[in-house]
């Protein structure tokens, strides 16, 4: 199993650009979720879903689309960039409610 | 009001040694707790869920109280591949996926 498969591991913007970060995991996990993680600040929630087209808001949503139209995939979309959105973005699942969750690699993102 | 607070460290304790982690977390409604591990630069990997009966995997041990809203961490016999961030961590009481503490930073010394 390959886990959880974040691309790019990699990618420069410039301000006011769109792209999507790409998440899939292999293990029938229901739920998934994305995280930004920047120095001083921790992990926190951006989206997470429980189930294939089912998906709602975490602590910062705002910039960010996702959607959930398989179990495996679960990419995050953001909108129009801003540096504020420099970060490093991990996804994960998760086989249900009092597991942990399984992690990608991580997104480092930087705009510009 | 940061829902899990974790002391940041650095700890800085010899090979060998025992090491204590604690955290307190906010919300009385989550569900599930857990300890991870993150390397420099690295993604967070699970290290083990926290019961309140205790858990304890090789030389780590977990305890989670319920009532002071409280979660522990004990590494004995420390080793040098045990250096990283550990990130105390709660799921549930509201929004699905996790809360994270800032994290502890353990260097362990030769």
């Amino acid at each position: 199993n390959a886990g959880v498969t974040q691309t790019p591991k990699f990618q420069v913007l410039k301000t006011g650009q769109s792209m999507t970060l790409q998440c899939a995991q292999d293990m029938n996990h229901e739920y998934m979720s994305w995280y930004r993680q920047d120095p001083g600040m921790g992990l926190r929630l951006i989206h997470y879903s429980v189930g294939a087209g089912i998906t709602d808001q975490g602590e910062v949503p705002n910039g960010y689309n996702v959607s959930r139209s398989t179990t495996e995939d679960f990419p995050l979309r953001l909108l129009s960039a801003a540096p504020s959105q420099t970060s490093v973005y991990f996804c994960a699942s998760s086989p249900g409610v009092g597991y942990g969750y399984t992690f990608g690699s991580g997104t480092r993102l930087t705009v510009v | 009001r940061k829902e899990v607070e974790q002391d940041p460290g650095p700890f800085n304790v010899p090979e060998g040694a025992t090491v204590a982690f604690n955290c307190t977390y906010s919300n009385s409604a989550s569900q599930s707790f857990f300890w991870y591990r993150q390397d420099c630069r690295k993604e967070p990997k699970l290290l083990m869920s926290v019961y309140s009966s205790g858990n304890e995997d090789g030389r780590f041990t977990a305890q989670l109280n319920r009532a002071s809203q409280y979660i522990s961490l004990l590494i004995r016999d420390s080793k040098l591949s045990d250096s990283a961030t550990y990130l105390c961590v709660v799921r549930g009481g509201g929004a699905d996926g996790l809360t994270f503490g800032k994290g502890t930073h353990l260097i362990i010394q030769p």
